[in-house]
C-alpha cells in the first residue's frame, strides 16, 4: 500500500519564479492538505481540498493556489516567489472526515534564492 | 487566534527514564488530538491519536487528554535513544493546529 508521495524532493528557484509541488494521497484518502514548515517550526495550514474543492484555507496570500484532481492528488502552486517562502512544503492525506488523522508525504524542500 | 504552546526544550532524558512532553491548547471546542514525531530533515509521522479524556496506551507511549485544563500530554516510557527528535501536537477542530514542537534528547 503506497503511502503519500511528493514530488519533486528539492526545488531551487529565484525570486518572482513560480513553483508547481505535487502530492498523490494515501490509497483510500480522499481529502489532502498542504501545510508550509520553516526551520524550528510547527507546520502552518496553507489549505484543504476535498472533492476538488478548496474546502478550508490557512492565513496564506492569493500567491499560494492549489487543484485537487479527479483521483485525488492535488498540486500547489506559489506564485512571485519570495526569499521568506523557502521552507518544507508537506502534503497530508487523510479520509473525508475532518477529524480523521492526517498522513504525511515526505514533504519537498523549496529554496528561493 | 487559535493556539498549540509546547516548550521548545530541549528536553533531555537518560535512556531508560521516562520522558513526560506537555501541550496547551487555547480552542475549548477542539475535538481530537495527536502527537507526531518528526526526525531532523524527516516529515512528520503519526505516534498517537486520542479523542477522549484519560489515558490512551499504545507500547511504551501513553497520551494522556484533559479537556478541562486543554492539556494533553505524551508519556515515552524505557526511553530509547531513536527516541530522540521532535514532537509535535497537533489539535484538530475543523482545522490542524500545530505546536511548534518539543525537541526531546535521549542520553545513553
Amino acid at each position: 500500500d503506497a503511502g503519500v508521495t511528493q514530488s519533486p524532493t528539492h526545488l531551487i528557484k529565484t525570486r518572482g519564479q513560480q513553483v508547481t509541488l505535487r502530492c498523490s494521497p494515501k490509497s483510500g484518502h480522499d481529502t489532502v492538505s498542504w501545510y508550509q514548515q520553516a526551520l524550528g517550526q510547527g507546520p502552518q495550514f496553507i489549505f484543504q481540498y476535498y472533492e476538488e474543492e478548496e474546502r478550508q484555507r490557512g492565513n496564506f496570500p492569493d500567491r499560494f493556489s492549489g487543484h485537487q484532481f479527479p483521483n485525488y492528488s492535488s498540486e500547489l502552486n506559489v506564485n512571485a516567489l519570495l526569499l521568506g517562502d523557502s521552507a518544507l512544503y508537506l502534503c497530508a492525506s487523510s479520509p473525508g472526515q475532518v477529524q480523521e488523522t492526517q498522513y504525511f508525504g515526505p514533504g519537498t524542500r523549496l529554496l528561493v534564492l | 487566534q487559535k493556539e498549540v504552546e509546547q516548550n521548545s526544550g530541549p528536553l533531555s532524558v537518560p535512556e531508560g527514564a521516562i520522558a513526560s512532553l506537555n501541550c496547551t491548547y487555547s480552542d475549548r471546542g477542539s475535538q481530537s488530538f495527536f502527537w507526531y514525531r518528526q526526525y531532523s530533515g524527516k516529515s512528520p509521522e503519526l505516534i498517537m491519536s486520542i479523542y477522549s479524556n484519560g489515558d490512551k496506551e499504545d507500547g511504551r507511549f501513553t497520551a494522556q487528554l484533559n479537556k478541562a485544563s486543554q492539556y494533553v500530554s505524551l508519556l515515552i516510557r524505557d526511553s530509547q535513544p531513536s527516541d530522540s527528535a521532535t514532537y509535535l501536537c497537533a489539535v484538530n477542530n475543523y482545522q490542524l493546529i500545530w505546536g511548534a514542537g518539543t525537541k526531546l534528547i535521549i542520553k545513553p
